[in-house]
């Protein structure tokens, strides 16, 4: 089974902090996801790598940066804290086989920015 | 430009009922769809998904959805619904160019179940 781990479930900072969000997979999947869950808003993607040291943004990069120095870790970065960031965080991973990526998800951090 | 619409933002069922969560997509080629469902507190994880052939496809926990081409639908369907699934559900359609495999998401349903 593919599994998707999150460093934290929980996590409060005060603003302006620096905060690390950290995901691991363990499939050597070349596909990594970050993306926030706001209620009546579904998931929307904030950054994603298709490989060590690639980045993309996605619909919503504005206050947050990401880190691919190893293939099965993906780190999200909000680099000073907003209380506007206070949300879910999800991470996914994926692969890409005969045109067909099914992305699978980490159980989530949930952020409160004070 | 792609985009998701789930009409119905809570749904109640009775245990036993059958169930129907609607999801119809924007998408200029032949689509990727994917539901999947998040239990409270928890992740996403994946209940079925469609790339391409039969248009009925199953999924875990006795899901099924149908591929309408002529209506850009994917509705999910359970014909007896149980009290554990409540949870809230996400319809997904592929967006991706190349192989990145970018999913645009719905707002997704969340489904009460009375006993």
């Amino acid at each position: 089974d593919v599994k998707v781990t999150q460093s934290s479930r929980y996590l409060v900072k005060r603003t302006g902090e620096k905060v690390f969000l950290e995901c691991v997979q363990d499939m050597d999947h070349e596909n990594m996801f970050w993306y926030r869950q706001d209620p009546g808003l579904g998931l929307r993607l904030i950054y994603f790598s298709y490989d060590v040291k690639m980045k993309e943004k996605g619909d919503i990069p504005e206050g947050y940066s990401v880190s691919r120095e190893k293939k099965e870790r993906f780190s999200l970065i909000l680099e000073s804290a907003s209380t506007n960031q206070t949300s879910m965080y999800l991470c996914a991973s994926s692969f890409t086989y005969a045109g067909q990526d099914t992305q699978y998800f980490g159980p989530g951090t949930r952020l409160t920015v004070l | 430009a792609q985009s998701v619409t789930q009409p119905d933002i809570h749904i109640t069922v009775s245990e036993g009922a059958s169930l129907e969560l609607r999801c119809n997509y924007s998408y200029g080629a032949t689509p990727y769809l994917f539901w999947y469902v998040q239990s409270p507190g928890q992740g996403l994880q994946l209940l079925l998904k469609y790339f391409s052939g039969d248009t009925l496809v199953q999924g875990i926990k006795g899901f099924e959805a149908e591929f309408k081409r002529s209506q850009s639908s994917f509705n999910l369907r359970k014909p007896s619904v149980h009290w554990s699934d409540a949870a809230e559900y996400f319809c997904a359609v592929g967006a991706g160019s190349g192989n990145t495999g970018k999913l645009i998401f719905g707002q997704g349903t969340t489904l009460q179940v009375k006993p």
